[in-house]
């Protein structure tokens, strides 16, 4: 069975800080991997995924992830934090089924500070 | 664009009433999604459908039926409300064309219901 770890459930940074936010998964088979970002009383909207090919993936609003098999990582990072960046990060995995059957991590808050 | 659209966005049910969450996409796509997000839990799925008149059990599917009788809607049905159904519900629809690494899932706004 597939599984999504996310530390830290709250993770803190200035204005114009480095952005890390931690995703760790389990699969039995190559996975596909999504960030996807839950603004507040909002749906979910997909940031980034990895499907195949390269591992570093650049998504929207200035944010990159890297697929690192050997440390089974998706990390999701952004060089320089905004105010409006503010909102809670789901890591989820899906295998290559005929859907698209999504399994999320428990979310990290990202609180930005002035 | 509309895109997934889900009514009511906000009910406080009292138990042991039922009603029924309304999704509806103008997108065509082909498969549907209901998750409900609990705190500090992530999302769930609940029940899915991969087109019309065709639907299956997701992860937590005890307390719920759905029906697909479009391609448009894909409502979601409380029968017997009970606290534990106390929640937000977030209906996600996604295209079948491409394979599933090209899915990505558009999510509505959700219904947040409260059950006491």
């Amino acid at each position: 069975a597939q599984s999504v770890t996310q530390l830290g459930s709250h993770v803190s940074v200035s204005e114009g800080a480095l952005v890390l936010l931690r995703c760790n998964y389990s699969s039995s088979v190559p996975p596909y991997l999504f960030w996807y970002v839950q603004y507040p009383n909002q749906g979910l909207q997909l940031l980034l995924k990895y499907t195949t090919g390269a591992t570093l993936v650049k998504g929207i609003n200035g944010f990159e992830a890297e697929f690192k098999k050997s440390e089974t990582s998706f990390h999701l990072t952004k060089p320089s934090a905004h105010m409006s960046d503010a909102a809670e990060y789901f890591c989820a995995v899906s295998e290559n089924t005929g859907f698209q059957k999504l399994v999320f991590g428990t979310g990290t808050r990202l609180l930005v500070s002035p | 664009n509309a895109g997934v659209t889900q009514t009511p966005k906000f009910r406080i049910l009292k138990i042991g009433q039922s009603m029924t969450l309304q999704c509806t996409q103008d997108m065509n796509h082909n498969y549907m999604y209901w998750y409900r997000q609990d705190p500090g839990m992530g999302l769930k799925l609940i029940y899915y459908s991969v087109g019309a008149g065709i639907t299956d059990k997701g992860e937590v599917p005890n307390g719920y039926n759905v029906s697909r009788s479009t391609t448009e809607d894909f409502p979601l049905r409380l029968e017997l409300a009970a606290p534990s159904q106390t929640s937000v519900y977030f209906c996600a629809s996604s295209t079948g064309v491409g394979g599933p690494a090209n899915q990505p899932q558009h999510f509505g706004d959700g219904t947040r219901l409260s059950i006491l």
